[in-house]
């Protein structure tokens, strides 16, 4: 059980378009979903907790604008990058809360290449 | 604060122990996780421990926790070839109804043979 996947598993885009990026809790609901961002040999940094049917609550220094989060029912969240650049290549990890406050259960993330 | 630091590399022969390390400054953590994590994957969630235990065993992995030093550690018995990876440590503190995670730098495990 507490299996999350994520769509797509890599995407190449050109500087300027948005992509988006689909996390789904498959044999739970999660009312709480996490979007983590991983730049090379690095470790994740929390970018924003997604609650369903509320607006995210965005860490310091993540623009809420350009990292547009969705998360409409109990077991998807999504993740928007608009008007992506280079820079906002990385490697995105959602998370879905568990029953207890504490439990995260990973995604296998998405590596998004921007050119 | 909410840093916390590990070890950037680990180097083990086939068949050792593995002893991974991870520090944290934050106090009023309630779990705390070992995760590891394959190239190009996700995360894989390992093992964790309650904040008042000192120790947790499942099966090669021993997690010892020095509350008073908030330093947690990882041990891999009998490490094997397929213990190659990338491994975080990870404290969760939860502020009213909600949890975060805040993770390590990481570690990256070789084992050779």
């Amino acid at each position: 059980g507490a299996v999350v996947s994520q769509h797509p598993s890599r995407v190449i885009c050109k500087s300027g378009t948005s992509v988006k990026i689909e996390c789904r809790s498959l044999d739970f609901q999660a009312t709480t979903m996490f979007w983590y961002r991983q730049f090379p040999k690095q470790s994740l940094m929390l970018m924003a907790t997604s609650n369903e049917g509320s607006k995210a609550t965005y860490e310091q220094g993540v623009e809420k604008d350009k990292f547009l989060i969705n998360h409409a029912s109990l077991t998807l969240s999504t993740l928007t990058v608009t008007s992506a650049h280079p820079e906002d290549s990385s490697f995105y990890i959602c998370s879905a809360g568990g029953v207890t406050r504490d439990e995260q259960f990973f995604g296998p993330g998405t590596r998004l290449t921007v050119l | 604060g909410e840093d916390v630091e590990q070890s950037l590399f680990l180097s083990v022969r086939e068949g050792d122990s593995s002893v991974i390390n991870c520090t944290y400054t934050d106090s009023s953590s309630t779990y705390l996780y070992w995760y590891k994590q394959e190239p190009g994957a996700g995360l894989q969630l390992l093992t964790y421990i309650f904040s008042n235990m000192d120790m947790k065993q499942d099966q090669r992995l021993t997690v010892l926790l020095n509350k008073k030093d908030k330093h947690l550690s990882l041990r891999i018995a009998d490490t094997q070839t397929g213990d190659s990876a990338i491994y975080f440590c990870a404290e969760s503190i939860t502020t009213g109804t909600a949890s975060k995670l805040t993770f390590g730098t990481g570690t990256r495990l070789q084992v050779t043979l």
